[in-house]
Protein backbone atom coordinates (compact mmCIF):
# COMPACT_ATOMS: atom_id res chain seq x y z
CA UNK A 1 0.00 0.00 0.00
CA UNK A 2 1.31 3.13 -1.12
CA UNK A 3 0.84 6.80 0.66
CA UNK A 4 1.51 10.33 -0.84
CA UNK A 5 1.40 13.47 1.16
CA UNK A 6 0.40 16.59 0.14
CA UNK A 7 2.03 19.29 -0.21
CA UNK A 8 5.48 18.15 0.71
CA UNK A 9 6.78 21.37 2.13
CA UNK A 10 4.44 24.20 3.39
CA UNK A 11 5.47 27.78 4.70
CA UNK A 12 2.75 28.48 7.52
CA UNK A 13 2.42 31.54 9.91
CA UNK A 14 1.81 31.15 13.78
CA UNK A 15 -1.82 30.92 14.36
CA UNK A 16 -2.97 29.52 10.71
CA UNK A 17 -4.91 26.79 10.22
CA UNK A 18 -2.74 24.11 8.21
CA UNK A 19 -4.26 21.09 6.67
CA UNK A 20 -2.15 17.95 5.35
CA UNK A 21 -3.36 15.64 3.13
CA UNK A 22 -2.53 11.44 2.97
CA UNK A 23 -3.99 9.37 0.23
CA UNK A 24 -3.72 5.75 0.22
CA UNK A 25 -3.35 3.57 -3.02
CA UNK A 26 -6.18 1.38 -1.73
CA UNK A 27 -8.70 1.25 0.89
CA UNK A 28 -7.51 1.15 4.66
CA UNK A 29 -10.09 1.88 6.38
CA UNK A 30 -9.58 3.89 9.50
CA UNK A 31 -6.41 2.37 9.95
CA UNK A 32 -4.01 5.27 9.63
CA UNK A 33 -1.68 7.19 12.23
CA UNK A 34 0.18 10.71 11.85
CA UNK A 35 3.11 10.94 13.60
CA UNK A 36 5.51 14.73 14.03
CA UNK A 37 8.90 14.43 13.78
CA UNK A 38 11.48 17.13 14.93
CA UNK A 39 14.97 17.42 13.64
CA UNK A 40 17.41 15.32 15.62
CA UNK A 41 14.14 13.96 17.69
CA UNK A 42 12.46 10.45 17.17
CA UNK A 43 8.41 10.31 15.66
CA UNK A 44 6.27 10.93 18.10
CA UNK A 45 2.95 9.88 17.99
CA UNK A 46 0.01 12.32 17.26
CA UNK A 47 -3.32 10.78 16.15
CA UNK A 48 -4.43 6.91 15.40
CA UNK A 49 -7.24 5.30 14.20
CA UNK A 50 -7.44 7.99 11.36
CA UNK A 51 -8.84 10.66 14.33
CA UNK A 52 -8.33 9.50 17.68
CA UNK A 53 -5.96 12.03 19.39
CA UNK A 54 -3.01 10.57 21.31
CA UNK A 55 -2.87 11.23 25.10
CA UNK A 56 -1.19 14.13 25.89
CA UNK A 57 -1.37 15.69 21.96
CA UNK A 58 -2.84 19.27 21.74
CA UNK A 59 -6.64 19.78 20.93
CA UNK A 60 -5.31 21.72 18.07
CA UNK A 61 -4.73 18.87 16.48
CA UNK A 62 -7.28 16.64 14.55
CA UNK A 63 -7.58 14.10 11.92
CA UNK A 64 -10.10 13.18 9.57
CA UNK A 65 -11.45 10.64 7.06
CA UNK A 66 -11.40 6.79 5.82
CA UNK A 67 -11.04 4.73 2.80
CA UNK A 68 -8.44 6.27 0.74
CA UNK A 69 -8.38 9.90 1.69
CA UNK A 70 -7.07 11.62 5.05
CA UNK A 71 -6.37 14.90 6.60
CA UNK A 72 -4.46 16.03 9.52
CA UNK A 73 -5.34 19.82 10.59
CA UNK A 74 -3.68 22.23 13.31
CA UNK A 75 -6.13 24.48 13.90
CA UNK A 76 -4.01 27.40 15.51
CA UNK A 77 -0.30 26.87 14.62
CA UNK A 78 2.26 27.48 17.55
CA UNK A 79 6.11 27.72 17.61
CA UNK A 80 6.36 24.29 18.66
CA UNK A 81 4.27 22.49 15.53
CA UNK A 82 7.06 23.29 12.88
CA UNK A 83 8.49 19.94 11.88
CA UNK A 84 8.01 17.43 9.49
CA UNK A 85 4.89 15.27 10.00
CA UNK A 86 4.61 11.82 8.17
CA UNK A 87 1.32 9.57 7.75
CA UNK A 88 1.69 5.44 8.87
CA UNK A 89 -1.12 3.11 7.28
CA UNK A 90 -1.69 0.37 9.85
CA UNK A 91 -3.77 -1.55 7.49
CA UNK A 92 -1.60 -4.21 6.55
CA UNK A 93 -0.70 -4.80 10.02
CA UNK A 94 2.42 -5.25 10.57
CA UNK A 95 4.26 -4.36 7.28
CA UNK A 96 3.29 -0.97 7.58
CA UNK A 97 4.43 1.89 5.26
CA UNK A 98 4.71 5.57 5.67
CA UNK A 99 3.98 8.41 3.57
CA UNK A 100 7.16 10.52 2.13
CA UNK A 101 6.52 13.40 4.98
CA UNK A 102 4.98 16.79 4.95
CA UNK A 103 8.03 19.90 6.08
CA UNK A 104 5.97 22.47 7.76
CA UNK A 105 8.14 25.59 7.62
CA UNK A 106 7.72 29.23 9.46
CA UNK A 107 6.98 31.77 6.91
CA UNK B 1 8.16 5.48 32.40
CA UNK B 2 8.70 3.46 29.09
CA UNK B 3 12.49 3.55 27.68
CA UNK B 4 13.68 2.55 24.68
CA UNK B 5 17.88 2.49 24.21
CA UNK B 6 19.13 1.60 21.28
CA UNK B 7 23.19 1.10 20.65
CA UNK B 8 25.43 -0.76 18.54
CA UNK B 9 25.22 1.91 15.68
CA UNK B 10 28.51 2.47 13.77
CA UNK B 11 30.35 2.95 10.64
CA UNK B 12 30.57 -0.80 8.72
CA UNK B 13 31.78 -1.55 5.46
CA UNK B 14 29.90 -2.44 2.50
CA UNK B 15 29.29 -6.25 2.65
CA UNK B 16 29.44 -6.32 6.36
CA UNK B 17 27.73 -6.55 9.44
CA UNK B 18 26.03 -5.09 12.70
CA UNK B 19 24.04 -6.18 15.51
CA UNK B 20 21.76 -3.25 16.75
CA UNK B 21 20.21 -3.74 20.48
CA UNK B 22 17.07 -1.90 21.61
CA UNK B 23 17.26 -2.28 25.92
CA UNK B 24 13.44 -1.38 26.79
CA UNK B 25 11.92 -0.68 30.38
CA UNK B 26 9.11 0.68 32.37
CA UNK B 27 6.31 -1.68 30.54
CA UNK B 28 6.18 -5.42 30.04
CA UNK B 29 7.89 -6.50 27.47
CA UNK B 30 6.88 -9.83 26.28
CA UNK B 31 3.14 -8.34 25.71
CA UNK B 32 4.18 -6.44 22.64
CA UNK B 33 4.92 -6.74 19.11
CA UNK B 34 8.07 -4.88 18.76
CA UNK B 35 9.23 -3.06 15.41
CA UNK B 36 12.53 -1.72 13.51
CA UNK B 37 12.16 1.92 12.00
CA UNK B 38 14.79 3.77 9.90
CA UNK B 39 15.56 6.85 8.25
CA UNK B 40 18.24 7.30 5.90
CA UNK B 41 20.18 11.04 5.41
CA UNK B 42 17.59 13.54 5.15
CA UNK B 43 14.81 11.21 3.85
CA UNK B 44 11.75 9.75 5.40
CA UNK B 45 11.00 7.09 7.57
CA UNK B 46 10.98 2.98 6.75
CA UNK B 47 9.63 0.36 8.69
CA UNK B 48 12.44 -2.51 8.59
CA UNK B 49 10.91 -5.19 10.57
CA UNK B 50 8.65 -6.46 13.23
CA UNK B 51 8.61 -9.57 15.91
CA UNK B 52 5.64 -10.58 18.05
CA UNK B 53 5.75 -10.29 21.77
CA UNK B 54 6.75 -14.02 21.98
CA UNK B 55 9.15 -14.03 19.16
CA UNK B 56 7.32 -16.35 17.22
CA UNK B 57 6.22 -14.29 14.20
CA UNK B 58 8.62 -12.22 12.29
CA UNK B 59 8.01 -10.03 9.55
CA UNK B 60 10.28 -8.46 7.58
CA UNK B 61 10.62 -5.28 4.60
CA UNK B 62 11.03 -6.72 1.17
CA UNK B 63 14.71 -4.51 0.93
CA UNK B 64 15.77 -6.36 4.39
CA UNK B 65 14.79 -9.68 3.43
CA UNK B 66 17.28 -12.00 3.44
CA UNK B 67 20.00 -9.93 5.00
CA UNK B 68 18.28 -8.81 8.34
CA UNK B 69 17.16 -10.61 11.65
CA UNK B 70 14.97 -9.77 13.93
CA UNK B 71 14.94 -11.48 17.51
CA UNK B 72 14.31 -10.41 20.89
CA UNK B 73 15.55 -11.86 24.64
CA UNK B 74 12.45 -11.15 26.96
CA UNK B 75 14.19 -12.19 30.07
CA UNK B 76 16.39 -9.27 29.05
CA UNK B 77 14.10 -7.10 28.03
CA UNK B 78 15.65 -6.62 24.51
CA UNK B 79 15.26 -6.59 21.01
CA UNK B 80 17.94 -7.33 18.42
CA UNK B 81 18.85 -6.68 15.09
CA UNK B 82 21.24 -8.56 13.09
CA UNK B 83 22.09 -6.89 10.02
CA UNK B 84 24.46 -8.98 7.47
CA UNK B 85 25.13 -8.09 3.67
CA UNK B 86 25.31 -4.15 4.59
CA UNK B 87 25.23 -1.79 1.22
CA UNK B 88 25.50 1.51 1.18
CA UNK B 89 21.71 2.11 1.00
CA UNK B 90 21.17 0.77 4.55
CA UNK B 91 22.87 3.72 6.10
CA UNK B 92 20.35 5.63 7.88
CA UNK B 93 19.37 6.07 11.60
CA UNK B 94 17.61 2.91 13.22
CA UNK B 95 14.52 3.25 15.78
CA UNK B 96 12.75 0.89 17.78
CA UNK B 97 9.21 1.23 18.53
CA UNK B 98 6.96 -0.66 20.36
CA UNK B 99 3.22 -1.09 19.51
CA UNK B 100 0.83 1.21 21.16
CA UNK B 101 -1.86 -1.91 22.29
CA UNK B 102 -0.84 -5.90 22.73
CA UNK B 103 -2.89 -8.29 21.26
CA UNK B 104 -5.24 -9.29 19.91
CA UNK B 105 -5.14 -5.87 18.61
CA UNK B 106 -3.85 -5.33 15.76
CA UNK B 107 -3.19 -2.02 13.66
CA UNK B 108 -1.94 -0.65 16.18
CA UNK B 109 0.34 2.33 16.02
CA UNK B 110 4.04 3.17 17.87
CA UNK B 111 3.29 4.94 20.75
CA UNK B 112 7.10 5.14 22.02
CA UNK B 113 9.94 5.36 19.98
CA UNK B 114 14.40 5.05 20.75
CA UNK B 115 16.53 7.91 20.17
CA UNK B 116 17.91 6.00 17.60
CA UNK B 117 21.35 4.77 16.13
CA UNK B 118 23.19 5.44 13.28
CA UNK B 119 24.56 2.74 11.06
CA UNK B 120 27.08 4.21 8.25
CA UNK B 121 28.03 1.86 5.42
CA UNK B 122 30.86 3.05 3.59
CA UNK B 123 34.33 2.03 2.20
Amino acid sequence: IQLTQSPSSLSASVGDRVTITCRASQGISSYLAWYQQKPGKAPKLLIYAASTLQSGVPSRFSGSGSGTDFTLTISSLQPEDFATYYCQQLNSYPLYTFGQGTKLEIK
Amino acid sequence: EVQLVESGGGLVQPGGSLRLSCAASGFTFSSYAMSWVRQAPGKGLEWVSAISGSGGSTYYADSVKGRFTISRDNSKNTLYLQMNSLRAEDTAVYYCAKDKLPPPVVATPFDYWGQGTLVTVSS
